[in-house]
C-alpha cells in the first residue's frame, strides 16, 4: 500500500527564511506526487504536481519542489517566506492514471514578520 | 467559477445518532470524492464516483456509512449510528475525470464533532 511521510509536523521561520519541508513516499509503481496547501481559513488547494518529465516542479507562489526517484522524495522548497505563507502543507501520492491521492500529515508552517 | 459547496458546515452530535453530509460538485466535474480528515492526520479518501457509480469505497466502513450521488451531480455521506472516533473534518472534491493528471478541487469541509 502506498504511505506518504512528512517529517516536520510543525516549522516556525522568520521572513525571508530558506524553507524546505520533506516529503517520503513509499510505492513500487510510477506515481505522480502533489504539494497541497491549506491556508487558514481557506479550502485545501493544490500547490503544484509532478507527473513525469524535469523533476525540478514549479508551482504557485514562488514554490518549487524537486522529485529524486532514488530516495522516494518528493521535497518542497521556497527561498524566501513570507508572512502570508503560513499554512498547513501536505505532500500526497497517487498511482499513475488513478486519482485515488494519499495524503501525508501535514506540516503546519508558521512565519513570523 | 463556483467552486465545491458542503453543507453543513459544522455538526455536532451524540454518539449512536446519525448525520447526512451534502456536497455540490463543480459544474461538469464527473468524478466525486470524499475524504475523512482526522485531527493531526491527512486527508484519507472514504469513497470516489465517477458520474453516479462508485469507482473506490475500499475505505469507507460500510457497517456505518453510506453515501449515494444520484444524477451524477450532488451527493450525500450518512454515518449511521456515530461513533466518538467519526469526529473529524469531512471533505468533499472534484475532478474532470479520474485520470492523475486532473486537479482535484476541494470543498470547506464539513466538521463533525460526536459526543
Amino acid at each position: 500500500a502506498q504511505s506518504v511521510s512528512q517529517h516536520n509536523h510543525h516549522v516556525i521561520l522568520s521572513e525571508a527564511a530558506s524553507l524546505e519541508l520533506g516529503c517520503n513516499y513509499s510505492y513500487g509503481g510510477t506515481v505522480n506526487l502533489f504539494w497541497y496547501v491549506q491556508y487558514p481559513g481557506q479550502h485545501l488547494q493544490l500547490l503544484l504536481k509532478y507527473f513525469s518529465g524535469d523533476p525540478l516542479v514549479k508551482g504557485i507562489k514562488g514554490f518549487e519542489a524537486e522529485f529524486i526517484k532514488s530516495k522516494f522524495s518528493f521535497n518542497l522548497r521556497k527561498p524566501s517566506v513570507q508572512w502570508s505563507d503560513t499554512a498547513e502543507y501536505f505532500c500526497a501520492v497517487a498511482n499513475t492514471g488513478f486519482q485515488k491521492l494519499v495524503f501525508g500529515t501535514g506540516t503546519r508552517l508558521l512565519v513570523s514578520p | 467559477e463556483a467552486g465545491v459547496a458542503q453543507s453543513p458546515r459544522y455538526k455536532i452530535i451524540e454518539k449512536r445518532q446519525s448525520v447526512a453530509f451534502w456536497c455540490n460538485p463543480i459544474s461538469g466535474h464527473a468524478t466525486l470524492y470524499w475524504y475523512q480528515q482526522i485531527l493531526g492526520q491527512g486527508p484519507k479518501l472514504l469513497i470516489q464516483f465517477q458520474n453516479n457509480g462508485v469507482v473506490d469505497d475500499s475505505q469507507l466502513p460500510k457497517d456505518r456509512f453510506s453515501a449515494e450521488r444520484l444524477k451524477g451531480v450532488d451527493s450525500t455521506l450518512k454515518i449511521q449510528p456515530a461513533k466518538l472516533e467519526d469526529s473529524a473534518v469531512y471533505l468533499c472534491a472534484s475532478s474532470i475525470g479520474t485520470v492523475s493528471s486532473y486537479e482535484q478541487y476541494f470543498g470547506p469541509g464539513t466538521r463533525l464533532t460526536v459526543t
